[in-house]
């Protein structure tokens, strides 16, 4: 079956500019996160979301950073003013049920290049 | 958040059991071990999870000592394309079931 869709697959910008980066999970698949991914690390959690709800954003690395899941299904990432540190691969993963026992299921990401 | 403990790199022969150790000695009684992994330019790739019981999928199995302080990962007959960073993650409950990943294993499968 598909996994989790993330668009666009690479993307350049110039330091300042706003970007919008895509998720489509799973089909009913309740939970989302966003993680990013610098080079040579792990990934780090930055938001998850409960359906619509956007019930933790502790990892967001400052306010030019936003996430939104309208509908409960599809989810973008805004980055405004990028800055050269934005740059990294961003990760979206999607789970049937947003409890422990439910595992993270991640898309391919979106890597950032901030000129 | 409890922490694990991997080496940072392991060799092995290709068709030989691949034996990835994990180290998780503050783990409360309600987290679940979870590993993934995750080949360049991809996503991570969920493996395996288990609780306290040892667990088997048509990837891997997983072994969970008794008092839980530690685990290994088993690829039972290692391929070249088994070659990837493996991570070993203790989840909490009641964070919405996020991971916190480390700087995992990475394992390198050689002919």
């Amino acid at each position: 079956g598909a996994g989790v869709s993330q668009s666009p697959r690479y993307k350049v910008a110039k330091r300042g500019q706003d970007v919008a980066l895509r998720c489509d999970p799973i089909s009913g698949h309740v939970s989302l996160f966003w993680y990013q991914q610098a080079l040579g690390q792990g990934p780090e959690f930055l938001t998850y979301f409960q359906n619509e709800a956007q019930l933790d954003k502790s990892g967001l690395p400052s306010d030019r950073f936003f996430a939104e899941r309208p509908e409960g299904s599809v989810s973008t990432l805004k980055i405004q003013r990028t800055q050269q540190e934005d740059s990294a691969v961003y990760l979206c993963a999607s789970s049937l049920a947003g409890t422990e026992n439910s595992p993270l299921h991640f898309g391919n990401g979106t890597r950032l290049t901030v000129t | 958040d409890a922490k694990t403990t991997q080496p940072p790199s392991m060799d092995c022969a290709e068709g030989r059991a691949a034996n990835l150790p994990c180290n998780h000695s503050t783990i409360s009684g309600n987290e679940y071990v979870y590993w993934y992994r995750q080949i360049h330019s991809q996503g991570p790739q969920y493996i395996i999870h288990g609780l306290k019981n040892n667990e088997t999928n048509e990837m891997a199995s997983l072994i969970i000592t008794e008092d839980r302080k530690s685990s290994t990962l088993i690829l039972p007959h290692a391929t070249l394309r088994d070659t990837a960073v493996y991570y070993c993650i203790v989840r909490a409950p009641n964070q919405g079931g996020k991971l916190i990943f480390g700087q995992g294993t990475e394992l390198s499968v050689k002919p």
